[in-house]
């Protein structure tokens, strides 16, 4: 069965230092994608980054970069000079086929606090 | 990038009725999706909606209680039947891009009293 895991309901940061939100995943397809989302108060969901069960280096857009541990099925979201404007919730995903074709499935999601 | 609207964009209803949740897409897409969030959680997958086929739903979630349609292929429907308060969430539509994107529109606001 497809699942992804976020153990941590609420992380704190300082603004402008680094924080990592963890993630592992659990599939036994060999070809699977793994994204994470941000969900501002607004509601709205927006795409951060994205990692290709098959792609050889970190994926990485702006301050995000994703620390992709494919033996250990891990895909944790690292930002780096956390803003203010980070604090919100963040989710990890995961994109696997079937025979109709594919779905996405969330993780419980993170709420990261940046402290000023 | 595809940008996607969703009618209602909240909606307060009574408990037995049922409200029909429209989704728009501006450009032509296979698969569209339909996600609940309940408050305070994530997102749920209810079911994938291809042109020119029936739904296909995930465990938990049956075509009685939330019917779809999808006419064409910029354009999807759900209804929530026989609703009860908890039903209240927030349902997303999604629909996936040419390659790896997936999008999502606005989301519908549901309160069932």
């Amino acid at each position: 069965a497809q699942k992804i895991t976020q153990t941590q309901p609420g992380m704190f940061v300082q603004e402008k230092e680094a924080v990592t939100l963890d993630c592992t995943y659990d599939t036994s397809d060999p070809s699977y994608g793994l994204f994470w989302y941000k969900q501002p108060s607004s509601g709205e969901m927006i795409f951060l980054i994205y990692q290709g069960s098959y792609d050889q280096q970190n994926a990485t857009e702006g301050r995000y970069s994703l620390n992709f541990q494919k033996a250990r099925k891990s895909a944790n979201l690292v930002i780096s000079a956390s803003q203010l404007g980070d604090s919100a919730m963040y989710f990890c995903a995961m994109r696997t086929s079937y025979s109709g074709g594919f779905k996405t499935i969330f993780g419980a999601g993170t709420r990261l606090f940046v402290k000023a | 990038s595809a940008v996607i609207s969703q009618k209602p964009s909240r909606d307060i209803c009574q408990r037995g009725t049922s409200l029909t949740i429209q989704c728009q897409v501006d450009s032509q897409v296979t698969m569209m999706f339909w996600y609940r969030q309940q408050p305070g959680q994530s997102l749920t997958l209810i079911a994938t909606a291809n042109q020119g086929s029936e739904a296909t739903y995930e465990s938990g979630f049956v075509i009685d209680k939330f019917p779809i349609s999808r006419p064409n292929l910029t354009f999807s429907t759900l209804t929530v039947s026989n609703m009860s308060p908890e039903d209240s969430s927030i349902y997303l539509c999604s629909v996936s891009g040419s390659g790896y994107e997936q999008y999502f529109g606005p989301g519908t606001r549901l309160t069932v009293t």
